[in-house]
Protein backbone atom coordinates (compact mmCIF):
# COMPACT_ATOMS: atom_id res chain seq x y z
CA UNK A 1 0.00 0.00 0.00
CA UNK A 2 1.66 3.66 -0.80
CA UNK A 3 0.00 5.28 2.23
CA UNK A 4 -1.88 8.32 1.83
CA UNK A 5 -1.44 10.25 -1.20
CA UNK A 6 -2.26 14.06 -1.67
CA UNK A 7 -2.30 15.27 -5.14
CA UNK A 8 -0.80 18.42 -6.22
CA UNK A 9 2.40 18.14 -4.53
CA UNK A 10 1.98 22.27 -5.12
CA UNK A 11 0.02 24.90 -6.47
CA UNK A 12 0.29 28.21 -7.08
CA UNK A 13 -3.10 30.51 -7.31
CA UNK A 14 -4.06 33.92 -7.74
CA UNK A 15 -6.73 35.52 -5.80
CA UNK A 16 -10.16 34.57 -6.24
CA UNK A 17 -9.12 31.50 -8.21
CA UNK A 18 -11.02 28.27 -7.11
CA UNK A 19 -8.36 25.13 -6.39
CA UNK A 20 -9.40 21.52 -5.92
CA UNK A 21 -7.04 19.21 -3.92
CA UNK A 22 -6.80 15.42 -3.99
CA UNK A 23 -6.64 12.56 -1.28
CA UNK A 24 -6.29 8.96 -1.89
CA UNK A 25 -7.06 6.80 1.53
CA UNK A 26 -4.96 3.84 2.72
CA UNK A 27 -6.68 1.14 1.35
CA UNK A 28 -9.86 0.41 3.99
CA UNK A 29 -9.58 3.42 5.86
CA UNK A 30 -12.92 4.84 5.74
CA UNK A 31 -12.21 8.37 7.41
CA UNK A 32 -10.96 11.42 5.91
CA UNK A 33 -10.11 14.70 7.76
CA UNK A 34 -8.60 17.77 6.10
CA UNK A 35 -6.38 19.82 7.73
CA UNK A 36 -4.83 23.61 7.40
CA UNK A 37 -1.33 24.00 8.35
CA UNK A 38 -0.08 27.50 8.60
CA UNK A 39 3.83 28.51 9.01
CA UNK A 40 4.07 28.71 12.44
CA UNK A 41 1.10 27.24 13.71
CA UNK A 42 -0.45 23.61 14.77
CA UNK A 43 -2.61 22.02 12.43
CA UNK A 44 -6.05 23.23 12.28
CA UNK A 45 -9.21 20.83 11.60
CA UNK A 46 -11.20 21.54 8.62
CA UNK A 47 -13.77 18.87 7.65
CA UNK A 48 -13.95 15.51 8.46
CA UNK A 49 -15.88 12.67 6.27
CA UNK A 50 -16.84 8.87 7.35
CA UNK A 51 -18.81 6.52 4.81
CA UNK A 52 -19.29 9.30 2.95
CA UNK A 53 -20.89 11.46 5.41
CA UNK A 54 -19.47 14.84 6.90
CA UNK A 55 -19.19 14.22 10.67
CA UNK A 56 -16.96 17.22 11.38
CA UNK A 57 -16.22 20.96 10.55
CA UNK A 58 -13.90 23.78 11.84
CA UNK A 59 -14.27 27.03 11.81
CA UNK A 60 -13.51 27.80 7.98
CA UNK A 61 -16.00 30.16 5.63
CA UNK A 62 -18.25 28.41 3.29
CA UNK A 63 -15.55 29.18 0.37
CA UNK A 64 -14.29 25.92 2.22
CA UNK A 65 -16.30 22.61 0.76
CA UNK A 66 -15.34 18.82 0.55
CA UNK A 67 -16.62 15.86 -0.38
CA UNK A 68 -15.66 12.04 -0.15
CA UNK A 69 -16.34 9.54 -2.73
CA UNK A 70 -17.69 5.69 -3.32
CA UNK A 71 -13.79 4.59 -3.15
CA UNK A 72 -13.16 6.68 -0.21
CA UNK A 73 -11.12 9.38 -1.46
CA UNK A 74 -11.68 13.15 -1.32
CA UNK A 75 -11.60 16.49 -2.77
CA UNK A 76 -11.17 19.88 -0.49
CA UNK A 77 -12.07 22.93 -3.06
CA UNK A 78 -11.89 26.16 -1.88
CA UNK A 79 -13.05 29.29 -3.98
CA UNK A 80 -12.64 32.49 -4.50
CA UNK A 81 -9.36 32.47 -2.21
CA UNK A 82 -7.39 35.17 -0.36
CA UNK A 83 -3.63 35.63 0.41
CA UNK A 84 -4.47 33.81 4.04
CA UNK A 85 -5.32 30.55 2.43
CA UNK A 86 -1.91 29.97 1.82
CA UNK A 87 -1.02 27.40 3.66
CA UNK A 88 0.11 23.32 3.90
CA UNK A 89 -2.90 21.70 3.28
CA UNK A 90 -2.96 17.91 5.02
CA UNK A 91 -5.30 15.12 4.75
CA UNK A 92 -5.42 12.11 7.16
CA UNK A 93 -7.16 9.09 7.36
CA UNK A 94 -8.32 6.58 9.90
CA UNK A 95 -9.56 3.10 9.56
CA UNK A 96 -12.99 4.40 11.91
CA UNK A 97 -14.70 8.03 12.32
CA UNK A 98 -13.68 8.17 16.20
CA UNK A 99 -11.37 10.31 17.32
CA UNK A 100 -9.77 7.79 18.85
CA UNK A 101 -8.42 6.61 15.87
CA UNK A 102 -4.59 6.89 14.91
CA UNK A 103 -4.68 9.13 11.78
CA UNK A 104 -2.50 8.42 8.89
CA UNK A 105 -1.22 11.94 7.43
CA UNK A 106 -0.45 12.14 3.60
CA UNK A 107 2.87 14.39 2.67
CA UNK A 108 0.21 17.84 1.84
CA UNK A 109 -0.28 20.00 -0.80
CA UNK A 110 1.25 23.55 -0.67
CA UNK A 111 -1.17 26.33 -1.69
CA UNK A 112 0.52 29.85 -2.40
CA UNK A 113 -1.95 32.27 -3.26
CA UNK A 114 -0.40 35.50 -5.14
CA UNK B 1 -13.45 26.46 24.13
CA UNK B 2 -11.32 23.43 23.94
CA UNK B 3 -7.42 24.32 24.38
CA UNK B 4 -4.53 22.80 23.76
CA UNK B 5 -1.16 23.90 24.98
CA UNK B 6 1.73 22.82 24.40
CA UNK B 7 5.07 23.54 26.32
CA UNK B 8 8.33 24.16 25.51
CA UNK B 9 7.72 25.48 22.11
CA UNK B 10 11.50 24.87 21.17
CA UNK B 11 14.10 22.59 22.75
CA UNK B 12 17.61 22.11 22.13
CA UNK B 13 19.37 18.98 23.27
CA UNK B 14 22.63 17.03 23.62
CA UNK B 15 22.78 13.78 22.22
CA UNK B 16 22.24 11.03 25.04
CA UNK B 17 20.06 13.13 27.30
CA UNK B 18 17.06 12.05 28.01
CA UNK B 19 14.51 15.22 27.85
CA UNK B 20 10.22 15.50 28.09
CA UNK B 21 7.47 17.88 26.84
CA UNK B 22 4.33 18.65 28.31
CA UNK B 23 0.51 18.87 26.43
CA UNK B 24 -2.33 20.39 28.56
CA UNK B 25 -5.73 20.90 27.61
CA UNK B 26 -8.99 21.29 30.00
CA UNK B 27 -9.90 18.12 32.44
CA UNK B 28 -13.49 19.23 31.87
CA UNK B 29 -13.80 18.59 28.37
CA UNK B 30 -11.58 15.40 27.43
CA UNK B 31 -12.45 12.22 25.30
CA UNK B 32 -8.84 11.30 23.61
CA UNK B 33 -5.20 12.50 22.98
CA UNK B 34 -3.04 11.99 20.20
CA UNK B 35 0.66 12.22 19.96
CA UNK B 36 2.57 12.71 16.58
CA UNK B 37 6.11 13.09 15.60
CA UNK B 38 6.39 15.53 12.53
CA UNK B 39 9.90 15.86 10.59
CA UNK B 40 10.72 18.36 8.43
CA UNK B 41 9.57 17.73 4.58
CA UNK B 42 7.78 14.19 6.24
CA UNK B 43 4.06 13.35 7.33
CA UNK B 44 2.98 13.55 10.77
CA UNK B 45 3.13 10.07 11.74
CA UNK B 46 1.59 9.01 14.65
CA UNK B 47 3.17 8.02 18.37
CA UNK B 48 0.48 7.57 20.41
CA UNK B 49 -3.10 7.11 21.06
CA UNK B 50 -4.62 7.62 24.69
CA UNK B 51 -8.03 8.32 25.85
CA UNK B 52 -7.58 6.57 29.94
CA UNK B 53 -6.46 8.35 33.29
CA UNK B 54 -3.65 7.05 33.61
CA UNK B 55 -2.27 5.86 30.26
CA UNK B 56 1.24 4.90 29.90
CA UNK B 57 2.21 4.34 26.65
CA UNK B 58 5.90 3.31 25.11
CA UNK B 59 7.47 2.87 21.73
CA UNK B 60 11.41 2.47 21.81
CA UNK B 61 12.97 5.11 23.79
CA UNK B 62 9.68 7.06 23.47
CA UNK B 63 7.03 7.06 26.07
CA UNK B 64 4.10 9.03 27.56
CA UNK B 65 1.41 9.51 30.66
CA UNK B 66 -1.95 10.93 30.59
CA UNK B 67 -3.34 12.55 33.55
CA UNK B 68 -7.02 13.36 33.06
CA UNK B 69 -7.99 14.60 36.07
CA UNK B 70 -5.53 17.07 36.18
CA UNK B 71 -5.24 17.76 31.99
CA UNK B 72 -2.03 17.09 31.18
CA UNK B 73 0.28 14.63 28.73
CA UNK B 74 3.97 14.31 29.05
CA UNK B 75 5.99 12.82 26.39
CA UNK B 76 9.76 11.43 27.18
CA UNK B 77 12.19 10.86 25.04
CA UNK B 78 14.71 8.37 26.49
CA UNK B 79 18.77 9.11 25.32
CA UNK B 80 17.62 11.47 22.48
CA UNK B 81 19.55 10.62 19.61
CA UNK B 82 19.73 12.86 16.15
CA UNK B 83 16.96 11.50 14.33
CA UNK B 84 14.66 12.42 16.99
CA UNK B 85 14.76 15.86 16.13
CA UNK B 86 11.19 16.92 14.72
CA UNK B 87 8.58 19.06 15.89
CA UNK B 88 5.70 17.03 18.36
CA UNK B 89 2.24 17.70 18.00
CA UNK B 90 -0.40 17.21 20.53
CA UNK B 91 -3.96 17.10 20.00
CA UNK B 92 -6.46 16.59 21.95
CA UNK B 93 -10.41 15.97 21.22
CA UNK B 94 -12.52 17.06 23.49
CA UNK B 95 -16.60 15.92 23.81
CA UNK B 96 -17.39 17.51 20.32
CA UNK B 97 -14.89 14.73 19.82
CA UNK B 98 -13.09 17.25 16.98
CA UNK B 99 -9.39 17.58 17.21
CA UNK B 100 -7.48 20.23 18.33
CA UNK B 101 -4.40 20.70 17.63
CA UNK B 102 -1.31 22.30 19.96
CA UNK B 103 1.25 24.34 17.91
CA UNK B 104 4.09 21.61 18.68
CA UNK B 105 7.18 21.63 20.87
CA UNK B 106 10.53 21.60 18.17
CA UNK B 107 13.07 19.19 18.95
CA UNK B 108 16.88 19.86 18.18
CA UNK B 109 19.07 16.80 19.37
CA UNK B 110 22.86 18.28 18.61
CA UNK B 111 25.00 15.26 17.89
Amino acid sequence: DAGVTQSPTHLIKTRGQHVTLRCSPISGHKSVSWYQQVLGQGPQFIFQYYEKEERGRGNFPDRFSARQFPNYSSELNVNALLLGDSALYLCANSRGGGSYNEQFFGPGTRLTVL
Amino acid sequence: ILNVEQSPQSLHVQEGDSTNFTCSFPSSNFYALHWYRWETAKSPEALFVMTLNGDEKKKGRISATLNTKEGYSYLYIKGSQPEDSATYLCAVAGNNRKLIWGLGTSLAVNP
